[in-house]
């Protein structure tokens, strides 16, 4: 069984402040890793395909990075806005097309 | 109109019963995933397709049958139903040949077996 860990499971925070969870997997046999934003009754849209150790991508206030060495990816959201409130899920990628996707984290962002 | 459609949205079934459900994209994406949702479990990968009549196990295959005759459809069958299978089911699909590239999901069918 292959472990993808996110955390915190949830995360509640007032409009305005930054916040940022974790993504954490095997280190070994690493191919991709990729967030993906899922709000309540909607479908996971991705925010990030990454695949470089070092990799940090961004986009509008929200970034993420990737240490495979290390078998760790951050996200962080600069200036939570209530839009930001959603279940953030990473999926670790071992080999090719095996996706493993952790239980996400889940962020309320109060106004 | 253009995307990935699941379809029913909700379905409720009783024990041993065979279910079937659709999944259809318009991309033309040659892969195309189907995942459990559960609670506690995030998602996990029942099936994938690489290509019309090419199809792979995921982490829980037990259970279910995929079949893919052409490359737009994707059906999964649950061939007798148990509790155990009470989830919500997302499809997925994602073009090109690796991982490098963003899976686009469908809304997602909630299946409840009495």
């Amino acid at each position: 069984i292959l472990n993808v860990e996110q955390s915190p499971q949830s995360l509640h925070v007032q409009e305005g402040d930054s916040t940022n969870f974790t993504c954490s997997f095997p280190s070994s046999n690493f191919y991709a890793l990729h967030w993906y934003r899922w709000e309540t009754a909607k479908s996971p849209e991705a925010l990030f395909v990454m695949t470089l150790n070092g990799d940090e991508k961004k986009k509008g206030q929200i970034s993420a990075t990737l240490n495979t060495k290390e078998g760790y990816s951050y996200l962080y959201i600069k200036g939570s806005q209530p839009e930001d409130s959603a279940t953030y899920l990473c999926a670790f990628i071992r080999g090719f097309n095996k996706f493993y996707f952790g239980s996400g984290t889940k962020l309320n962002v109060k106004p | 109109d253009a995307g990935i459609t699941q379809s029913p949205r909700y379905k409720i079934t009783e024990t041993g019963r065979q279910v079937t459900l659709m999944c259809h994209q318009t991309w033309s994406h040659s892969y195309m995933f189907w995942y459990r949702q559960d609670l506690g479990h995030g998602l996990r990968l029942i099936y994938y397709s690489a290509a019309a009549d090419i199809t792979d196990k995921g982490e829980v295959p037990d259970g279910y049958v995929v079949s893919r005759s052409k490359t737009e459809n994707f059906p999964l069958t649950l061939e007798s139903a148990t509790r155990s299978q009470t989830s919500v089911y997302f499809c997925a699909s994602m073009s090109g040949r690796d991982s490098y590239n963003e899976q686009f999901f469908g809304p997602g069918t909630r299946l409840t077996v009495l």
